[in-house]
């Protein structure tokens, strides 16, 4: 079956600090692989994508690279701000357009 | 602006009272859905349309119930709600249902209290 494991939160980082936020999947096929972003009371906005494997989705400074290999799409940032506050969902998505959301992932940075 | 619209935003209501929560969208997409999110849990997908009149059921349909008659409107229907329904909902949309590269867009999402 499809599933997506996620690395348990929260996490809290002081301001420029390095962001790793793991994500792991077992999927059926060749699904396309994403990061989803929360910010407070709002829904959910597409992060990035990468759609094959060695693939590599970036968007604001976040960076996650498709590892067949490893099954993994570890969502990264060299230097977080306070604004990058929010709730990381990892998810997959298979050729019936279904997604597979891991649990999400609290970031907290403090200045 | 292109977005999906849901309404109400919070609805607080008791065991058994039928209500609707209505989901549009103004981006022409074929393929919309429902989710439910609940702490530790992600979200799950809860019914799902590949275009008008054609519905099926996602990971947790029970209790639930949707339609889709016209291309820009999905609404759920919770025909007896229990305090298990409790919880966050997503509505969505997608431009296709056969291209699995296609972004999904979210709405801002319903917070439903059930007594």
């Amino acid at each position: 079956g499809n599933s997506v494991t996620q690395m348990e939160g929260p996490v809290t980082l002081s301001e420029e600090a390095f962001l790793t936020i793991n994500c792991t999947y077992t999927a059926t096929g060749y699904p396309s692989l994403f990061w989803y972003v929360q910010y407070p009371g709002e829904g959910l906005q597409l992060l990035l994508k990468a759609t094959k494997a060695d693939d590599k989705g970036s968007n604001k400074g976040f960076e996650a690279t498709y590892r067949k290999e490893t099954t993994s799409f570890h969502l990264e940032k060299g230097s977080v701000q306070v604004s990058d506050s929010a709730v990381y969902f990892c998810a997959l998505l298979t050729g019936a357009n279904n997604l597979f959301f891991g649990t999400g992932t609290r970031l907290t940075v403090i200045p | 602006e292109a977005q999906v619209t849901q309404n109400p935003r919070y609805l607080i209501t008791v065991t058994g009272k039928k209500l609707t929560v209505t989901c549009s969208q103004n981006m022409n997409h074929e393929y919309m859905s429902w989710y439910r999110q609940d702490p530790g849990l992600g979200l799950r997908q809860i019914y799902y349309s590949m275009n008008v009149e054609v519905t099926d059921k996602g990971d947790v349909p029970e209790g639930y119930k949707v339609s889709r008659k016209e291309k820009r409107n999905f609404p759920l229907i919770l025909e007896s709600p229990s305090p298990n329904q409790t919880s966050l909902y997503f509505c969505a949309s997608s431009t296709s249902y056969y291209y699995s590269s296609y972004e999904q867009y979210f709405g801002p999402g319903t917070r439903l209290t059930v007594t």
